[in-house]
Order: C-alpha cells, then structure tokens, then sequence
C-alpha cells in the first residue's frame, strides 16, 4: 500500500533561512508525488508536482523538490523564508496519474520568525 | 474565473442526525472528490465522482454517501452523525484525465456534539 511520512510535525526557521521540510513515501509502483500548502482556515494550493519527469521539481512561491528514488524522499526547499511561508505543508502521493485518489502525509507545520 | 466552492462554511449537528454538504467544481472540471481532515490529520479520501458515478472510495462506511449533478456539482451525505465525523470536510475538482491536479475548496467544518 501507498503511503507518505512527514518526518517533523513542526519546524520553526528564521526569516531568511533556509526551509526543508521532510518527505518519504513508500509505493511498489512509480509514484506521483505532490506537495500543497495550507493556509489557516482555508483550503489545499498544489506547489508542485513530481510526475517522472525531471527529478528536480520548481513550484510556486520559490519552493521546489527533489526527487530521490534510491532514498525514497521527496523534500521540500526554499532557500530563504518568508514570513508569508508560514503554513501547514502536506505530502501526497499517487499510484496513477489519472483516476487514483491522493494518499496524504500528516502535515508538517511551517512557523517563521522575524 | 470561479475556484472550487463549497458550501456551508461551517455547520453544527448532533449525534445520529444527518447532513449534507455541497460543491461547486471549478469551472471546466468533471470530476469532484471527497476528503475528510480531523484536526492536526492529512486529509483522508473518502470518494471520487465522475460522470455522475462513484469512481472510487476510499475505507470509509456506507454512512457517509455521495451524488454528482449533471452539472458535475456533488453532494456528500452523512448519515447517523457521530462526534468522530466532526472535520474539515475538502470538496476537490479536477479533469478527468488529469485527476491528480486537483484544486480544493476551502471546505465545510462540521461539529458534532
């Protein structure tokens, strides 16, 4: 079975810092992963989306992911953070790109102080 | 352009009472899926329509149903309510060729006491 852990269910930067958030997934298949943001009181934005192509993904607002098959990871970066960064972060991952459904991570909560 | 919309916003019930919730799809899309968020949880699939049928569900029970329009709206039922249905109920639309760039609406939080 599918399944994705966010190592951190917390992490506190600096602004400016460097951000990583922590993704490993588990599929006997090639998987489709993804990473969304999610701001209080409001639904999930897609960042970015990792589909066997270029194992270095670029999303939005300056984040981007890798891809490491032989490590089974799909974290998230920024190279410097801003306080507007400040949410709750999920993993996904898919077996298919089309008709299967998103198995979600636990969520990693992004605090960034000034 | 208009985004997912769900509504209500927010919704209380009680034990063993019924509710449904409602969603708009973005416009263009055909395909609408179901997520249930407990607090401080990933979202959990519940179930995806497509063409008016149920193209897949998650491990949830028969309690919770679901409908599409022909309009590709959706409808999600919950049955016999109990405190464990109380979350952030997320309404998720997509093509149905491209299922997994799916845009959700802010969602519906039920309570239940």
């Amino acid at each position: 079975a599918q399944s994705v852990t966010q190592l951190g269910s917390h992490v506190s930067v600096s602004e400016g810092a460097l951000v990583l958030l922590r993704c490993n997934y588990s599929s006997s298949v090639p998987p489709y992963l993804f990473w969304y943001v999610q701001y209080p009181n409001q639904g999930l934005q897609l960042l970015l989306k990792y589909t066997s192509a270029a194992t270095l993904v670029k999303g939005i607002n300056g984040f981007e992911a890798e891809f490491k098959k032989s490590e089974t990871s799909f974290h998230l970066t920024k190279p410097s953070a801003h306080m507007s960064d400040a949410a709750e972060y999920f993993c996904a991952v898919s077996e298919t790109y089309n008709t299967d459904k998103l198995i979600f991570g636990t969520g990693t909560r992004l605090q960034v102080f000034p | 352009d208009a985004g997912v919309t769900q509504s209500p916003t927010h919704l209380i019930k009680t034990r063993g009472q019924q509710v449904t919730l409602r969603c708009s799809p973005k416009s263009g899309h055909d395909t609408v899926s179901w997520y249930q968020q407990a607090l401080g949880q990933g979202p959990q699939f519940i179930f995806q329509y497509y063409e008016e049928e149920e193209r897949q569900r998650g491990n949830f029970p028969d309690r919770f149903s679901g409908h599409q329009f022909p309009n590709y709206s959706s409808e999600l039922n919950v049955n016999a309510l109990l405190l464990g249905d109380s979350a952030l109920y997320l309404c998720a639309s997509s093509l149905a060729d491209r299922v997994n760039e799916q845009f959700f609406g802010p969602g519906t939080r039920l309570t239940v006491l």
